[in-house]
């Protein structure tokens, strides 16, 4: 059984960067699998923030593309997720997800962690 | 303001079906068959549902059918159970190789 679960700091300064990763178990992040983060902001809808594939390759939501990075650690099995100069804009819950064989459709979610961006 | 449409909201009764509807434009939905639609309980992940406008991941009831007509994908409920009531999603592939979600539906089972 495929899970994933996020992890880092629950509130970032404005200005600061946010820095999330994501274990995967159950599933090896070399395979045939792109790796995605999507966002909640309270109250309203998903959205897609960006994907990486083991060798490195990523596409970003081009309205955030300027802030982001996301990055593979292959040895520890998990990929990660940095925001840079965050308000409170950025505040959410942050989910990873597997992206399913084909590449159209997120089939595993971790259960979300909430970061908030306040001083 | 989200790529994809979506109603803010639908309801119906128990043993009744609805239908949610999802539009986009020929560089999203209409351009490709991979919409997916998710289903999402108040503080938790979503959970998909549908993938590739019509199929259904093992173990979701039959009774959650996709289909896709031009620019607006469908989610119809037959059967409506309380367990049900949820906020739905659609997402799509786009042209320009990233993904996007609707705006979201709220189901209410009455």
């Amino acid at each position: 059984q495929v899970q994933l679960q996020e992890s880092g700091p629950g509130l970032v300064k404005p200005s600061g960067t946010l820095s999330l990763t994501c274990a995967v178990s159950g599933d090896s992040i070399t395979g045939s699998h792109w790796w995605s983060w999507v966002r909640q902001a309270p109250g309203k809808g998903l959205e897609w923030i960006g994907e990486i594939y083991h060798i490195g390759s990523t596409n970003y939501n081009p309205s955030l593309k300027s802030r982001l990075t996301i990055s593979v650690d292959k040895s520890k099995n998990q990929f990660s997720l940095k925001v840079t100069s965050v308000t409170a804009a950025d505040t959410a819950v942050y989910y990873c997800s597997r992206v399913g064989i084909t590449g159209s459709y997120q089939d595993y979610w971790g259960q979300g962690t909430l970061v908030t961006v306040s001083s | 303001q989200s790529a994809l449409t979506q109603p803010a909201s639908v309801s119906g009764s128990p043993g009744q079906s609805i239908t949610i509807s999802c539009t986009g434009t020929g560089n999203d939905v209409g351009g490709y068959n991979y919409v997916s639609w998710y289903q999402q309980y108040p503080g938790k992940a979503p959970k998909l549902m549908i993938y590739e406008v019509s199929n259904r991941p093992s173990g979701v009831p039959d009774r959650f059918f996709g289909s896709k007509s031009g620019n607006t994908a469908s989610l119809t409920i037959s059967g409506l159970q309380a367990e049900d009531e949820a906020d739905y999603y659609c997402s799509s592939y786009t042209k320009s190789g990233t993904r996007e979600f609707g705006g979201g539906t709220k189901l209410t089972v009455l």
